[in-house]
């Protein structure tokens, strides 16, 4: 169980979009539509942000949408906001009630 | 509101056992499809998924720890507790336990994390 593969970062400015991927193996990412995505500011709590690869949960802005295509999700942050900057994370149901999260993509907003 | 916590010694030995507990309110273990886990942080690196425990006491390990971990619940305590043996240096790191729902297989709420040093 090898962890996901994210970029290490990623940039863009005010007002742009930018992707983040996450990718994974036929194992995980590719045989579950189970992926999450996790907003994290150093010294808090990680935040929920999508589940099954695509949904928000109740409250999370509409700016953040997930997909996925064979074993690599992705996850598109439009009209970035300076409050994005922050490191995301994404995670994959590995089977037999296992997990497995990626290596993280920290996120600088220019 | 669900709330975690996490509590637990910050400074270990190398070779000592860590014991951590996560206390929690605003949901019981004791609901299908309810589950606790247990992930954590080294500083400056990435996620890593140790341990979960649902409601029905099925339980679930890393598959590169498994061999160092123990994760329990008290239901009646609202407590989740995580052994881990055999403490290392390389174990340092911040420890969060999450509350998972099955309706969405995400871990929705998430303590605030408990920073632990392994060190002699």
């Amino acid at each position: 169980q090898s962890a996901l593969t994210q970029p290490a970062s990623v940039s863009g400015s005010p007002g742009q979009s930018i992707t983040i991927s996450c990718t994974g193996t036929s194992s995980d990412v590719g045989s579950y539509n189970l992926v999450s995505w996790y907003q994290h500011h150093p010294g808090k709590a990680p935040k929920f942000i999508i589940y099954e690869g695509s949904k928000r949960p109740s409250g999370v802005s509409n700016r953040f949408s997930g997909s996925k295509s064979g074993n690599t999700a992705s996850l598109t942050i439009s009209g970035l906001q300076a409050e994005d900057e922050a490191d995301y994370y994404c995670c994959s149901y590995a089977g037999s009630s296992t997990w497995v999260f990626g290596g993280g993509t920290k996120l600088t907003v220019l | 509101q669900i709330t975690l916590k996490e509590s637990g010694p910050t400074l270990v030995k190398p070779t000592q056992t860590l014991t951590l507990t996560c206390t929690f309110s605003g949901f019981s273990l004791r609901t299908s499809g309810v589950g606790v886990a247990w992930i954590r942080q080294p500083p400056g690196k990435a996620l890593e998924w140790l341990a979960l425990i649902y409601w029905d006491d099925d339980k679930r390990y890393s598959p590169s720890l498994k061999s160092r971990l123990t994760i329990t619940k008290d239901t009646s305590k609202n407590q989740v507790v995580l052994t881990m043996t055999n403490m290392d240096p390389v174990d340092t790191a911040t420890y969060y336990c999450a509350h998972i729902s099955l309706n969405w297989y995400a871990f929705d709420i998430w303590g605030q994390g408990t920073m632990v040093t392994v060190s002699s």
